[in-house]
Formats: C-alpha cells, sequence, structure tokens
C-alpha cells in the first residue's frame, strides 16, 4: 500500500511570497489532517477535512493560509503572503473514515519543509 | 483544551540499555486515547505504541512499553534493548474519542533520544 505523499519536500521563499503544498493521501482515506511542525515543537493541527468537506480550521490562519480538498482526495495547503514565522515542516496525515468510537490511525507523509527568508 | 508535556528535551542511553522518557497530559475527558510516535530526521512521523485510556493493563509493541497511570496524568515510554535505529525525536500525543468522526492529535514538544554506541 501506498503511503501519504507530500510535494515538494523542500521550499525556500523569501517574505511575502506565496507557497502551495501538495498532498495525496492513502487511497481510501476519507479524513485528512493538515499539520503545522515549527522547530522545536511538535506538530500542530492546522486543518481537517472530512472527504471534501471542513472539520475543523479554528486553529487555520485564515488571512493569509487558504486549503482545498477537491474531490475529496488530494488537497493543496497555500500561504499568501508567507511570513518569517511560517517556516516550519508541513506535515500531511489521512486516516480511514471513523464509523465507532475507536479513532483509526492516522498516517503521515514526509513532509515539507519550508523556509521563509 | 488538552495539552500534553514532555519535560525531557534530551535523552541518552547506551545501546542495549534501557530508557524511559516521560509525559503528562491535562484533559477533563474520562476516555480518550494517548500515542507515542517517533519521528527519525526523514521527518515522517511513525506510531510507535498506541493506549486506550478504559484499559487498565499497559500497552506493549516488542520492545516498547508504556507506564499508563490515569489518576496521574502520565503516560511514560519505556524503551527496552535500545538500538542505533531507535535515534530519533519521540512525541507523546493524545486524542478524543468522537462518537462519530475522526479527531487531531495533540502533541507534545518532543524529546530527543540519542543512542550512544
Amino acid at each position: 500500500e501506498a503511503g501519504v505523499a507530500q510535494s515538494p519536500r523542500y521550499k525556500i521563499i523569501e517574505k511575502r511570497q506565496s507557497v502551495a503544498f501538495w498532498c495525496n493521501p492513502i487511497s481510501g482515506h476519507a479524513t485528512l489532517y493538515w499539520y503545522q511542525q515549527i522547530l522545536g515543537q511538535g506538530p500542530k493541527l492546522l486543518i481537517q477535512f472530512q472527504n471534501n468537506g471542513v472539520v475543523d480550521d479554528s486553529q487555520l490562519p485564515k488571512d493569509r493560509f487558504s486549503a482545498e480538498r477537491l474531490k475529496g482526495v488530494d488537497s493543496t495547503l497555500k500561504i499568501q503572503p508567507a511570513k518569517l514565522e511560517d517556516s516550519a515542516v508541513y506535515l500531511c496525515a489521512s486516516s480511514l473514515d471513523q464509523t465507532g468510537t475507536v479513532p483509526y490511525e492516522q498516517y503521515f507523509g514526509p513532509g515539507t519543509r519550508l523556509t521563509v527568508t | 483544551a488538552q495539552t500534553v508535556t514532555q519535560s525531557q528535551p534530551e535523552m541518552s542511553v547506551q545501546e542495549a540499555e534501557t530508557v524511559t522518557l516521560s509525559c503528562t497530559y491535562d484533559t477533563s475527558e474520562s476516555d480518550y486515547y494517548l500515542f507515542w510516535y517517533k519521528q527519525p530526521p526523514s521527518r515522517q512521523m511513525i506510531l510507535v505504541i498506541r493506549q486506550e485510556a478504559y484499559k487498565q493493563q499497559n500497552a506493549t509493541e516488542n520492545r516498547f512499553s508504556v507506564n499508563f497511570q490515569k489518576a496521574a496524568k502520565s503516560f511514560s515510554l519505556k524503551i527496552s534493548d535500545s538500538q542505533l535505529g531507535d535515534a530519533a525525536m519521540y512525541f507523546c500525543a493524545y486524542r478524543t474519542p468522537l462518537n462519530s468522526g475522526n479527531t487531531p492529535l495533540v502533541f507534545g514538544k518532543g524529546t530527543r533520544l540519542s543512542v550512544i554506541a
């Protein structure tokens, strides 16, 4: 089974530029998460999708960050304009659709390391 | 809001020895799940072990075991017979189950484990 794919692996941009990250979850996984991991910290949820609908985006800085999951499969996370504090690793994770109370395991991609200069 | 605290930024262990990583959490929920994830330099988050809060028995996975103290809200990870490949960042994470739908993980800041040959 193929894992969660993310691209690019690395990106360096200047502040005020825009950038986009792509995630392809495991086939059949209805739930998709984007996490931000700042150096020295644990990942923090930015947005969660269930199929192509947003479940939780309460921690997404909506003035500069946007995300979409067209057709309920691939997802794109965009930052425009980028700030220095956006330098981080952006992790995508996916899991099967939960039908009961036991949560399914989240599978993570390799992440995209963003450096804003 | 739930919080997860890892008080050991760095730990080291001799190869073949045993090491314990600490984690405490704060929650008002009675039912939840706890996890330990490993993140090697490749950045891929790998699930090491999980514990359901309603289970009194501590989870074990080969050389990895946990000491789950629900009243103390403590969840430590013990790695036995440490190997060079165990060197990585280790994150403790918390997750609340819902009757329907997946929930995101809440991570601690991590502990960097070094294994000395």
